[in-house]
């Protein structure tokens, strides 16, 4: 089975640029998530998407950040204009969705991708 | 608003001994979530907690939920060297509404 794939792996970019990340999720799962990941600390919930629409996006600063899943598989997330905070690994993750299908004990389990590693300078 | 919270933040051990990692959460949840980072890597699904006195253990590892105490523990039993990683605690809490918390982590590094 296919894991959480994400593009790109690294990206560095100048401030005030901007910048899309990519993710496509293990098929058949319904849940999206985007982290953010600051070096030395937990992923923080940006926002998660069920099928194609949002569930949760309450700490994301929609100022700059932005993020579609406009046919409820792919997802891009995107940062405009970038700031020198933003720089840390953004991280996609996938889930079945809630109440879950795959049997007990799975239906909660997320599954991350590698990451997309972000300098901003 | 939902705080987690897991110590020690850093760990330094010996192979061959037992420690328990420990993550403290502030409201009301039944699913609790175990995960390991190594350097530079993405995270690895540990451990689904899903129910109070849920226990599950794999290989060295055991992690354990106690919903009432709102406390979670991951054992680690006669550690060795392949151990070393970051474990992330996560909580979904009860109330839908709010959104899935993770612990600063726990920096394991074990000694050969």
């Amino acid at each position: 089975e296919a894991g959480v794939a994400q593009s790109p792996r690294y990206k560095i970019i100048e401030k005030r640029q901007s910048v899309a990340f990519w993710c496509n999720p293990i098929s058949g799962h319904a849940t999206l998530y985007w982290y953010q990941q600051i070096l030395g600390q937990g992923p923080k919930l940006l926002i998660q998407f069920q099928n194609n629409g949002v569930v949760d996006d309450s700490q994301l600063p929609k100022d700059r950040f932005s993020a579609e899943r406009l046919k409820g598989v792919d997802s891009t997330l995107k940062i405009q204009p970038a700031k020198l905070e933003d720089s840390a690994v953004y991280l996609c993750a996938s889930s079945l969705p809630w109440p879950g299908q795959g049997g007990y004990g799975l239906q909660e389990t997320q599954y991350f991708g590698p990451g997309t590693r972000l300098l901003v300078l | 608003e939902l705080k987690v919270e897991q110590n020690p933040l850093f760990l330094s051990m010996q192979e061959g001994k037992n420690y328990t990692i420990y993550c403290n959460y502030s409201t009301t949840s039944d699913r609790l979530y175990w995960y390991r980072q190594d350097p530079g890597k993405s995270l690895e699904s540990l451990f689904v907690l899903l129910s109070n006195g849920a226990v599950k253990q794999e290989g060295r590892l055991m992690a354990s939920l106690d919903t009432k105490a709102r406390l979670s523990t991951l054992h680690i039993t006669a550690a060795v060297h392949d151990l070393s990683a970051t474990y992330f605690c996560a909580v979904d809490p009860w109330v839908r509404d709010d959104k899935i918390i993770f612990g600063k982590g726990t920096r394991l590094h074990i000694l050969p």
